[in-house]
């Protein structure tokens, strides 16, 4: 079966532009969740989604943003770009709550220049 | 709060055995995962222990001991391909059941031959 697929792969957008990035879970997964994967502060968690509702949000400004669709897909949005918003954006869904495993898209390589 | 520490970086033969540690600071959570990640891929869970002791798969293992805020990665007969980074993470009994994820900063192993 598919894995999550997140779309695009790589992004370059210019400072105080916004960007959309879109992620679709493994069929059947109704949990995403949205890490930002940078070489100095590592994977940090952004937010989580469950059946259409925010259930966790990470210590990120309200310039990042996300919903969940009817289908499990997610975007995640993020205004104003800046400099430091430069990383791997990394979706990871799981077959319900709780769940021991996640499984990881490839993630989005967004570049702000 | 959570926070995971790990080794930044470990280097070892092929056919050694080598041991990656994980010392955490947290409030409380479900259990203890581990993920590897390859230069330029995603992240692929490796192994997970909800309750204190060693869980092993195949070549890998991994052991957690709650009373001593530790935890480990063992990874025996190693071969070239194991060269990659490997992530700590704990869901954080705050996260309300969902599947949020704190993550080490990572471990960087490089297999020799």
């Amino acid at each position: 079966k598919a894995g999550v697929t997140q779309t695009p792969r790589y992004l370059i957008k210019t400072r105080g532009q916004q960007v959309t990035l879109s992620c679709s879970p493994i069929s059947g997964h109704r949990s995403v969740s949205w890490y930002q994967q940078t070489p100095g502060q590592g994977l940090q968690f952004l937010f989580e989604y469950f059946s259409e509702t925010q259930r966790n949000k990470g210590n990120f400004p309200g310039r990042f943003s996300g919903r969940q669709f009817s289908n499990s897909r997610s975007e995640m949005n993020v205004s104003t770009l800046e400099l430091g918003d430069s990383a791997l954006y990394l979706c990871a869904s799981s077959l319900s709550e709780g769940n021991t495993e996640a499984f990881f898209g490839q993630g989005t390589r967004l570049t702000v220049v | 709060g959570q926070s995971l520490e790990q080794p930044s970086e470990v280097t070892a033969v092929e056919g050694a055995i080598v041991q990656i540690n994980c010392t955490y600071q947290t409030s409380g959570f479900y259990g203890l995962s581990w993920y590897q990640q390859h230069d330029g891929g995603a992240p692929t869970f490796l192994s997970y222990n909800g309750l204190d002791g060693l869980e092993e798969t195949g070549r890998f293992s991994s052991f957690l001991s709650r009373s001593d805020s530790y935890g480990y990665l063992l990874l025996q007969e190693l071969q070239m391909k194991d060269s990659a980074s490997y992530f700590c993470a704990v869901r954080p009994l705050l996260s309300g059941g969902y599947n949020k994820l704190i993550f080490g900063a990572g471990t960087r192993l490089a297999v020799h031959p």
